[in-house]
C-alpha cells in the first residue's frame, strides 16, 4: 500500500514570496504519477501540476514547479510569486501507473497555506 | 463541456434516514470514483467504478454503503441508515477510458462535492 505525508499542516507567506510545501511518500512501486492539487475554500479539487516517476525532469506550470527526488521518495510543490489567490488547501496525491490509466489516488492530508497581504 | 455535476450540494439527514449522493461524470467519461473528506482530513478513496461494474472498492465500509454506476444515468453512493460520523464532504472524480496495452495516465476530473450533515 501507498502512503502519502505532509509534515506542514499550516505555512504562511508573505504575497509576492516564493514558499515551498513539502511531501514524501512510501511505494514499493516503480511506475507512478504524483500530483498536488489546490483545495480553495470553495472546496473545488483542482490540479495543479502532475509529475511522471519515469522523467527525471521536474515539472513546471507557470509559478507551479516541483522538486521530485525518486529516491528519498520526496516531491516538494514551489510557488514563486505568489498571490492571494493561491490561499488554500494543498492535498499531494500518489497514483500507480497501470496498462489503463486508471488508478485510485492516494492523498496526503494537506497543507493549510495563506497568503498574507 | 459540462464538467463534473453532482447533486445535491448540501444534504442534511437525520441519524438512521438514507442518504443519496448523484454523480454524473464528464461527457466521453465511463470511470467514476468516490472520495470522501472528513473535516479537516485529506481525500480518502472509497470506491472505483465503471459502467455497470465496480472495480475497486477496498476504501468503502462494509456496512451501510454502497455505489452502483448504471448504464445511463448517474452514479449514485448510497448511505444506509446515517450516523454522525458519516457527517462529510464526499467527491466525485471522473476520467475517460484508458488505452490497453499503453503504461498512461488518465486525469481525474473532480465534481464539487456534496457535503453531508448529519444531525
Amino acid at each position: 500500500a501507498q502512503t502519502v505525508t505532509q509534515s506542514q499542516p499550516e505555512m504562511s507567506v508573505q504575497e509576492a514570496e516564493t514558499v515551498t510545501l513539502s511531501c514524501t511518500y512510501d511505494t514499493s512501486e516503480n511506475n507512478y504519477y504524483l500530483f498536488w492539487y489546490k483545495q480553495p475554500p470553495s472546496r473545488q479539487m483542482i490540479l495543479v501540476i502532475r509529475q511522471e516517476a519515469y522523467k527525471q525532469q521536474n515539472a513546471t506550470e507557470n509559478r507551479f514547479s516541483v522538486n521530485f527526488q525518486k529516491a528519498a521518495k520526496s516531491f516538494s510543490l514551489k510557488i514563486s510569486d505568489s498571490q492571494l489567490g493561491d490561499t488554500a488547501m494543498y492535498f499531494c496525491a500518489f497514483m500507480k501507473g497501470s496498462n489503463f490509466g486508471n488508478e485510485k489516488l492516494t492523498f496526503g492530508t494537506g497543507t493549510r497555506l495563506t497568503i498574507i497581504p | 463541456n459540462a464538467g463534473v455535476m453532482q447533486n445535491p450540494r448540501h444534504l442534511v439527514r437525520r441519524r438512521g434516514q438514507e442518504a443519496r449522493l448523484r454523480c454524473s461524470p464528464m461527457k466521453g467519461h465511463s470511470h467514476v470514483y468516490w472520495y470522501r473528506q472528513l473535516p479537516e482530513e485529506g481525500l480518502k478513496f472509497m470506491v472505483y467504478l465503471q459502467k455497470e461494474n465496480i472495480i475497486d472498492e477496498s476504501g468503502m465500509p462494509k456496512e451501510r454503503f454502497s455505489a452502483e454506476f448504471p448504464k445511463e444515468g448517474p452514479s449514485i453512493l448510497r448511505i444506509q441508515q446515517v450516523v454522525r460520523g458519516d457527517s462529510a464532504a464526499y467527491f466525485c472524480a471522473s476520467s475517460k477510458p484508458g488505452l490497453a496495452g499503453l503504461s498512461s495516465y488518465n486525469e481525474q476530473f473532480f465534481g464539487p462535492g456534496t457535503r453531508l450533515t448529519v444531525l
